[in-house]
């Protein structure tokens, strides 16, 4: 099993522009979530979805969407990249939000 | 456990020492909490979990220990070895199915 996988690794964008990171597991998990991490802080979540068909807000969703039209795939799109959006991005995946999550590389992302 | 804008709580051991890690939650219903661990330039990575009926759990050379009554956690990690130097976060159940994480602890050890 290759678990989560995520790409790109790294991404610089300008204002303005859009993108979509992707995320990918194999291990069958109904729920998967995004989430941001800044410098010296804790993960913040921004969706999740607990299975193929149904995305939710989470503490930090404004200026991105989500989608989860199988259940290996949960995209993030960043619809207007602004400099606050620099961060890195982490999906996960579990079997339920109460369960284990397993956790990507992640996605390093600056805004200019 | 709780850290201040940008900067971390820093907790600093001896190898061989035993480790205690602090955290306390902010939803008196989250009923599942998880510790994890993140090394630089990697994801979290689970370590231990424990559900809101019990107060005690314990693994490998780690324990969790939740009250309940103060909304607080704890990690505690035995014999701490240079390979646990790393930050350490908990994590709660807040909403159902909204996993809310601390700020993080970083934990670093002294050979």
């Amino acid at each position: 099993n290759a678990g989560v996988t995520q790409t790109p690794k790294f991404q610089v964008l300008k204002t303005g522009q859009s993108m979509t990171l992707q995320c990918a597991q194999d291990m069958n998990h109904e729920y998967m979530s995004w989430y941001r991490q800044d410098p010296g802080m804790g993960l913040r979540l921004i969706h999740y979805s607990v299975g193929a068909g149904i995305t939710d807000q989470g503490e930090v969703p404004n200026g991105y969407n989500v989608s989860r039209s199988t259940t290996e795939d949960f995209p993030l799109r960043l619809l207007s990249a602004a400099p606050s959006q620099t961060s890195v991005y982490f999906c996960a995946s579990s079997f339920g939000s109460a369960n284990e999550q397993f956790f990507g590389p992640g996605t390093r992302l600056t805004v200019l | 456990g709780e850290s201040v804008g940008l900067h971390l709580p820093t907790l600093s051991v001896q190898e061989g020492d035993n480790s205690i890690i602090n955290c306390a939650y902010s939803n008196s219903a989250s009923d599942y909490f998880i510790w994890y661990k993140q090394e630089s330039g990697k994801g979290p990575q689970f370590i231990i979990d424990i559900r809101s009926n019990m107060d005690k759990r314990q693994g490998q050379r780690v324990t969790v220990l939740l009250n309940k009554t103060v909304k607080h956690l704890s990690l505690q990690i035995a014999a701490t070895q240079p390979g646990d130097s790393a930050v350490y976060f908990c994590a709660e159940n807040y909403n159902n199915n909204d996993m809310r994480f601390g700020a993080g602890t970083r934990l670093t050890v002294k050979p």
